[in-house]
């Protein structure tokens, strides 16, 4: 079965960039079925998508972050990326990454753990 | 498309029926889900397509509605159930409803 595990800094500071990687077994992420995404979730807040990528196929993001947000795969590694950019501490939160399906059925299973990541000089 | 989870949180005792509503501003046909949150957890899928119910989620738990109007119901709430439920639109930008925490009474 699919288990996702994000890694990356857990502090990034002001304007900087936010770089996390997502690391995928018991399957595929070349797979065309599957996309590939990550949300967040602030702190005693809702979860909020941020964007998702399909290997060899679209990538999606949500438009008010889009002008800041970047996510790619690495096939070798099996492994898919996020980078924010210019952060500020609105940005803190617990990042997921996290599977779906095509639409309609792009609900979110399994997720990762999630990580914290917090925005702060 | 907004969604209006309500309540927003409740108090109940193990053993009661337990109803949350999520209301979607626009009609999305059958495309809703739902997840359970545990503190410190990250969310779990229970039930797609408004009422499909995913594998290995018990059958207390159950999905009905359709157009706007959709309902999670646990039949019997048991101790391990008491989290936070969030709704999320399908078919379209994946979206969250503000959640409903339920707590122990």
């Amino acid at each position: 079965q699919l288990q996702l595990q994000e890694s990356g800094p857990g502090l990034v500071k002001p304007s900087e960039t936010l770089s996390l990687t997502c690391t995928v077994s018991g399957g595929s992420i070349s797979g065309s079925s599957y996309y590939w995404g990550w949300l967040r979730q602030p702190p005693g807040g809702v979860p909020e998508w941020i964007g998702s990528i399909n290997y060899g196929g679209p990538t999606y993001y949500n438009g008010s972050m889009e002008s800041r947000v970047t996510v790619s795969v690495d096939t070798s590694k099996n492994q898919f990326f996020l980078n924010l950019r210019s952060v500020t501490a609105a940005d803190t939160a617990v990042y997921y990454c996290a599977t779906s399906l095509v639409n309609p059925d792009n609900w979110f299973n399994p997720w990762g753990q999630g990580t914290l990541v917090t925005v702060s000089s | 498309i907004q969604l209006t989870q309500s309540p927003s949180s409740l108090s109940a005792y193990v053993g009661d029926r337990v109803t949350i509503t999520c209301r979607a501003s626009q009609g999305i046909s059958s495309y809703l889900a739902w997840y359970q949150q545990r503190p410190g957890k990250a969310p779990k899928l229970l039930i797609y397509a408004a009422s499909t119910l995913q594998g290995g989620v018990p059958s207390r738990f159950s999905g009905s509605g359709s157009g706007t109007d959709f309902t999670l119901t646990i039949s019997s709430l048991q101790p391990e159930d008491f989290a936070t439920y969030y709704c999320q639109q399908l078919n379209s930008y994946p979206l969250f409803g503000g959640g409903t925490r339920v707590e122990i009474k």
